[in-house]
């Protein structure tokens, strides 16, 4: 089992829609990652929490860390948010451990 | 401002050759990372540097790999007598220090025939 376990794999959505990706991890961690991988393989770095809730325009991630669980959230999804969306924790040696990711696709 | 560079952007060897792959930090971030990702894979840490030092290595693949860095500055990732199963995007993350954001280079894409 992966220590660190995302959902869905693969999601597609209409322009417009709200997006949820969902992140759960079986280890103690010191912070949590989110990351979006364009389709020509460049890497941003999102958000990196370890408690609550943080916004950035239309993105919003918040972490459980009681329940082990973050979760990202697009609001009025754009065509431009097609992407990978990574979920990366950081345990208490300074490694990241990667989730598969979720490949998003928003259609017109 | 600039941001992580690598060099080169790609990269085709032959198998047994060795190659060297360069990681040009954001200027003042002490901590640096290497990652792994082949093709249709998610993303494998291999090392981090503090400063020039490198605490962890366990997630270099084989004592084929090493990696250095001096001057707090430039770091390169050195693969000996390379196999196909090396070819893969090699990616250099940069952070403030540890638990910062990590700011990502563009990758290098190795291809060992």
């Amino acid at each position: 089992k992966n220590e660190v376990e995302q959902s869905p794999q693969n999601l597609t959505a209409q322009e417009g829609e709200f997006i949820t990706i969902n992140c759960s991890y079986s280890v103690g961690i010191s912070a949590l990652h989110w990351l979006q991988q364009h389709p020509g393989g460049g890497i941003v770095s999102l958000f990196m929490l370890s408690s609550g809730k943080k916004k950035h325009g239309r993105l919003i991630a918040t972490i459980n860390i009681q329940e082990k669980h973050s979760s990202l959230h697009i609001t009025a999804s754009h065509p431009r948010d097609s992407a990978v969306y990574i979920c990366a924790v950081m345990g208490s040696n300074y490694k990241l451990t990667f989730g598969k990711g979720t490949l998003l696709t928003v259609n017109p | 401002g600039a941001g992580v560079s690598q060099s080169p952007s790609n990269k085709v060897t032959e198998k047994g050759k060795d190659v060297e792959l360069r990681c040009d930090p954001i200027s003042g971030h002490t901590a640096l990372y290497w990652y792994r990702q082949r093709l249709g894979q998610g993303l494998e840490f291999l090392i981090y540097f503090q400063g020039n030092s490198a605490p962890d290595k366990s997630g270099l693949p084989s004592d084929r790999f090493s990696a250095e860095r001096t001057g707090e500055s430039v770091s390169t990732l050195t693969i000996q007598r390379t196999q196909q199963e090396d070819s893969a995007v090699y990616l250099c993350a940069s952070s403030l220090g540890f638990n910062n954001e990590q700011f990502f280079g563009p990758g290098t894409r190795l291809t060992v025939l």
